[in-house]
């Protein structure tokens, strides 16, 4: 079985500063793990993707992740918020055989000017 | 290119009837997969389709289905409609078949909004 918890429901930071949006997995086998962003009235994006490749993810907009097996952790990060980034981020766990997926709650985050 | 469409955009039943939606995929690709995203649920997988056949399937009920024809447009019906059926369904399509896009990336359609009063 997998799972996965979003620390977060709602993260405030001011533009310019760092971003950290924490995500928690519960996996058997070795997972595929994403991170989507969903903007007000929009679809889900692709922000990035960890395959058991680099542990360390980089993905569009500046964003990254990193990948660490003994914390069961994929937070996502990036240096400097800006307004656009404003919206809901979801992490997303599948197992090794790509039947499942799950999504985590969401975490909202807000950019102050 | 043309990104994923949805229609409609949104829908307002009563409970007990049926709803359809439809989800247009990017062209060329030929899986498409539904989500519902509920206020209390959150993102919850349904199913997906791959060369019109169900491939993947999440823990819903009978009452919803779907289908994807042979040019990959897909249709997901709900039957006997619930007050908790409301929510957000979202459509996504990538090119080969797999879910979350670990071989294909899926790429999401708007959504419909479906209310039922």
């Amino acid at each position: 079985a997998q799972s996965v918890t979003q620390l977060d429901s709602h993260v405030s930071v001011s533009e310019g500063t760092p971003v950290l949006l924490r995500c928690n997995y519960s996996s058997s086998y070795s997972p595929s793990l994403f991170w989507y962003v969903q903007h007000p009235n929009k679809g889900l994006q692709l922000l990035l993707k960890y395959t058991s490749a680099a542990t360390l993810v980089k993905g569009i907009n500046g964003f990254e992740a990193e990948f660490k097996k003994s914390e069961t952790s994929f937070h996502l990060t990036k240096p400097s918020a800006h307004m656009s980034d404003a919206a809901e981020y979801f992490c997303v766990v599948t197992p090794y055989n790509n039947n499942d997926m799950r999504f985590g709650a969401g975490t909202r985050l807000t950019v102050k000017p | 290119k043309a990104g994923v469409t949805q229609t409609p955009r949104y829908l307002i039943k009563t409970r007990g009837q049926q709803v359809t939606l439809s989800c247009s995929p990017i062209s060329g690709h030929r899986s498409v997969s539904w989500y519902q995203q509920t206020p209390g649920q959150g993102l919850q997988f349904l199913f997906e389709y791959f060369s019109e056949t169900q491939r993947n399937k999440g823990n819903f009920p009978g009452r919803f289905s779907g289908r994807q024809f042979s040019n990959s447009r897909s249709e997901m019906n709900v039957s006997t409609l619930e007050l908790g059926d409301s929510a957000l369904y979202l459509c996504a399509s990538s090119l080969g078949q797999g879910l979350a896009g670990v071989y294909n990336e899926q790429f999401f359609g708007p959504g419909t909004r479906l209310t039922v009063l």
